[in-house]
């Protein structure tokens, strides 16, 4: 089967920098996405990386390192309302897009 | 295009009854997946339909179904309720790589 583990909990300070990592375990990887899901509302893509390297959204970039399994997401500048759930997800495959537990984002002042 | 839609976004129901939700995907999408979310247990995956065929099947009891329409709208059903089914249901559908997910529904099972 597929798993991904990223920490449960990560606390920044605005205007700062934070990494979100992820690391997986699955067979066929296609590619690595994130989502962001704040409290009461539904998740929002982010970004997908299929090959090795960094791909950059404006604040947020997205790194992925197949032959390390692992992946991050990286918000810069931070702002209050960044705060927020922020879940990696991998699919192999025909199966389906597995996340992982998500990493809950606090920013502070 | 409109979004994703669900319906109802709250439903309340007892131990041992039967619930039926609905999801709307965005105008061409044909692939509909569903999740169960609760605290600490992130996005489970439940079920995929891709063109009214179910291509892949989350590890949930039997309870747990779902089918597609022709017109990509999908619902799914939950019988026998349990406690342990409150969550929130998340339906998504897919273009590429990106998930565009619903509101979702919000059950309380008492």
């Amino acid at each position: 089967g597929q798993s991904l583990e990223q920490p449960s909990e990560v606390t920044a300070v605005e205007g700062a920098i934070v990494q979100i990592n992820c690391t997986y375990q699955t067979s066929g990887f296609y590619g690595l996405s994130w989502y962001q899901q704040h409290d009461g509302g539904a998740p929002t893509f982010l970004s997908y990386n299929a090959l090795d390297g960094l791909e950059e959204t404006g604040r947020f970039s997205s790194f992925l390192s197949r032959s390390d399994s692992y992946g991050y997401l990286l918000l810069q500048e931070l702002q209050m309302k960044d705060s927020a759930s922020y879940f990696c997800a991998a699919r192999s495959g025909n199966t389906p897009l597995v996340f992982g537990k998500g990493t809950r984002l606090s920013v502070i002042a | 295009k409109a979004g994703v839609t669900q319906t109802p976004r709250y439903l309340i129901k007892t131990r041992g009854q039967q619930v039926t939700l609905s999801c709307s995907p965005i105008s061409g999408h044909r692939s509909v997946s569903w999740y169960q979310q609760t605290p600490g247990q992130g996005l489970q995956f439940l079920f995929e339909y891709f063109s009214e065929t179910q291509r892949n099947k989350g590890n949930f009891p039997g309870r747990f179904s779902g089918r597609q329409f022709s017109n990509s709208r999908s619902e799914m059903n939950v019988s026998t309720l349990e406690l342990g089914d409150s969550a929130l249901y998340l339906c998504a559908s897919r273009d590429g790589e990106t998930q565009y997910f619903g509101p979702g529904t919000r059950l309380l099972v008492l």
